[in-house]
């Protein structure tokens, strides 16, 4: 396994724009994990799952972010109608159980 | 409110030097506290976890202490070398139930290791 991938790379688009953003996790992993990093930041929870179940969703998200983790394996992250303050670094993550986790190399957003 | 510090945002040392990291919580009681690299434009990399009842933990240079009662950790990496600079963050990880693995991380510390 080449570990956790996700795509694209860099997004960039207009505020108002939906944006959807596809992680891979290491398969055997059931935990995943939805982080967002600015810059000079530590990454900042989002949300996660366990196996097809999301478990929590960060009070700071606002409704225009949703999840999905179909069938247990990839991961979407969508955005609705962005702002210019969702520009960042999406980092996602997978673990199995409390074991450490491997994260991906993220997906940068710019907001126009 | 639950707080992380890291207390550098950077440090400079030079090579062979002992580089000593800091991280400091309150209001918080994590079961495990983790420590990660990253580099500029990549996602962060695990390097040590420590449990709650644990003192310290060691990985080849890598040195981690937990102490509960200060609500502090110490990261350290003996013999530095330049390939060691990097953003360094330390990360809790709460107690319990189902909650386990949604970490909270610190700021980071930039470490830039001179030859």
């Amino acid at each position: 396994d080449t570990g956790v991938s996700q795509d694209p790379r860099h997004k960039i688009t207009k505020r108002g724009q939906n944006v959807t953003f596809r992680c891979d996790p290491i398969s055997e992993h059931n935990r995943l994990y939805w982080y967002r990093q600015t810059l000079g930041q530590g990454p900042e929870f989002l949300t996660y799952f366990q196996n097809e179940a999301q478990l929590e969703k960060s009070r700071l998200l606002s409704d225009r972010f949703s999840a999905e983790r179909p069938k247990g394996s990839f991961s979407t992250l969508e955005i609705q109608r962005t702002e210019q303050g969702d520009s960042a670094m999406y980092l996602c993550a997978s673990s199995w159980g409390r074991d450490e986790q491997f994260f991906g190399p993220g997906t940068r957003l710019t907001v126009l | 409110s639950q707080k992380i510090e890291q207390n550098s945002e950077a440090l400079n040392i030079q090579e062979g030097k002992t580089a000593t990291l800091t991280c400091n919580y309150t209001n918080y009681s994590p079961a495990y506290l983790q420590w990660y690299r990253q580099d500029p434009g990549r996602g962060p990399v695990f390097l040590l976890l420590i449990r709650e009842n644990e003192k310290e933990k060691r990985k080849e240079r890598l040195k981690v202490t937990f102490d509960t009662t200060l609500k502090q950790s110490l990261f350290h990496i003996t013999a530095s070398q330049p390939a060691d600079s990097a953003t360094y963050l330390c990360a809790l990880d709460p107690f319990g139930g189902t909650s386990y693995g949604k970490l909270t991380f610190g700021q980071g510390t930039i470490l830039t290791v001179h030859p």
